[in-house]
């Protein structure tokens, strides 16, 4: 049982290029999320899906797509990657929201240059 | 928008010594949860709070869920080196978790 599974773990990419942060999950859970995590700032959301085929905006989605074809896979793009996107991202799932907690995949550090 | 505060900031304690931290909030919440973060990893569920006034614990970490629903702490007891790592609470809602800033732990042995 994996659990959360991001790839790559580590990426640099220059400004202006397009990339696709992987995350799969093999709990049969029906939420996911994207978070990127900067120094001083916490967690914070990007984007969510509640079950196949739904995604919704968070906190953070400017510079960011997502998609969910499937209940295992949310993959988070990045149309053109600036300097500001710089930071630690994480994929989290959980079966329900609320009262079960979410499960963290460990991470992708993206420098943009 | 979201926003849990959560203090200290940051900690610097002796190995051995216990330790508190909290997170507040200006809006009433029906779930707490607190979640570690070890260096290079994502975060872990440590305890999570479903009504007012509710205390748990999970070994040498106890968290209560306060009575006005504005606000939790998590102690830990008789820390040891492991506990290093980032502590965050978090919030549910809107189909959603939402974190407060965090409180860095740093064990001294």
């Amino acid at each position: 049982n994996a659990g959360v599974t991001q790839t790559p773990k580590f990426q640099v990419l220059k400004t202006g290029q397009s990339m696709t942060l992987q995350c799969a999950q093999d709990m049969n859970h029906e939420y996911m999320s994207w978070y990127r995590q900067d120094p001083g700032m916490g967690l914070r959301l990007i984007h969510y899906s509640v079950g196949a085929g739904i995604t919704d905006q968070g906190e953070v989605p400017n510079g960011y797509n997502v998609s969910r074809s499937t209940t295992e896979d949310f993959p988070l793009r990045l149309l053109s990657a600036a300097p500001s996107q710089t930071s630690v991202y994480f994929c989290a799932s959980s079966y329900h929201n609320s009262n079960y907690g979410y499960t963290f995949g460990s991470g992708t550090r993206l420098t943009v240059v | 928008g979201q926003q849990l505060n959560q203090s200290p900031q940051s900690m610097f304690i002796q190995e051995g010594e216990d330790v508190s931290m909290n997170c507040t909030s200006s809006s009433i919440f029906n779930t707490w949860l607190w979640y570690k973060q070890d260096p290079g990893e994502g975060p872990v569920l440590l305890i999570a709070l479903y009504k007012a006034g509710e205390l748990t614990s999970n070994g040498r970490l106890t968290a209560q869920f306060g009575i006005t629903r504005k606000d939790s702490f998590l102690n830990i007891s008789a820390s040891i080196p492991s506990d290093v790592g980032i502590y965050f609470c978090g919030r549910t809602g809107a189909n959603n978790l939402f974190f407060g800033t965090g409180t860095r732990l740093t064990v001294i042995p």
